[in-house]
């Protein structure tokens, strides 16, 4: 069963700290893996990744797929409250079905 | 443009009643996708549409459910009859070509008691 884990499931730091956020994956047919912002609405695009080893940035935000080891990271370096939020992953497969985890809920403290 | 639209915001109703929820995809989208929200178990795709053909149902409940694209604007999700724990936040999104970059609503909150 194709299955996104992502951890941890809640997160909070204070402004200016770095986090990393998780997500490893077990699909079969895997295409891209993409990464979602979540906040009070909608979730929003961040990034999509399908290539192992090249990193995707936009600002503080920044991600990587490994896709030997089956797994993503998403880094917010010098967070803002302005960052708090649902981080969802999702894996999208070859026949365009997708799969989303339960996501990491991000807090930050002023 | 306006993005995908989603009607009602929120609803509230008792069990038993009919529900449906009501999405216009952005123009130019050939794919659809409806999901449901809930905290324990996060977002859940319910089914997908390439060119207003429904592609993977697999993820609706149960007969209760049902989802039509009479066209290309316009898709609805129907319960009947409703029961509490189909309440959710219900998400519908677009995209260029199916399982890509999807632009979310955003979304109907049902609350059904």
């Amino acid at each position: 069963e194709d299955k996104v884990v992502q951890s941890p499931l809640s997160l909070v730091v204070h402004e200016g700290d770095t986090v990393t956020l998780n997500c490893s994956y077990e699909v079969t047919n895997f295409r891209s893996l993409l990464w979602y912002k979540q906040e009070k609405k909608a979730p929003t695009f961040l990034f999509m990744l399908t290539s192992s080893g090249i990193e995707k940035k936009s600002g503080r935000l920044s991600s990587i797929l490994d896709k030997k080891e089956l797994f993503s990271i998403l880094n917010i370096t010098a967070t803002q409250t302005g960052d708090s939020a649902i981080y969802l992953c999702a894996v999208v497969k070859l026949e365009d079905k997708i799969i989303f985890g339960k996501g990491t809920r991000l807090h930050i403290l002023p | 443009d306006a993005g995908v639209i989603q009607s009602p915001r929120h609803e509230v109703t008792e069990m038993g009643q009919e529900v449906t929820l009501r999405c216009k995809p952005i123009s130019g989208h050939n794919s659809l996708f409806w999901y449901r929200q809930t905290m324990m178990r996060g977002l859940e795709l319910l089914i997908y549409f390439n060119n207003n053909v429904p592609i993977d149902d697999s993820g609706m409940p149960e007969d209760r459910f049902s989802a039509k694209m009479p066209n290309a604007s316009f898709s609805t999700l129907k319960i009947q009859p409703s029961e509490p724990r189909d309440s959710a936040v219900y998400f519908c999104a677009s995209a260029i070509t199916g399982g890509y970059i999807q632009y979310f609503g955003a979304g109907t909150r049902l609350s059904v008691l």
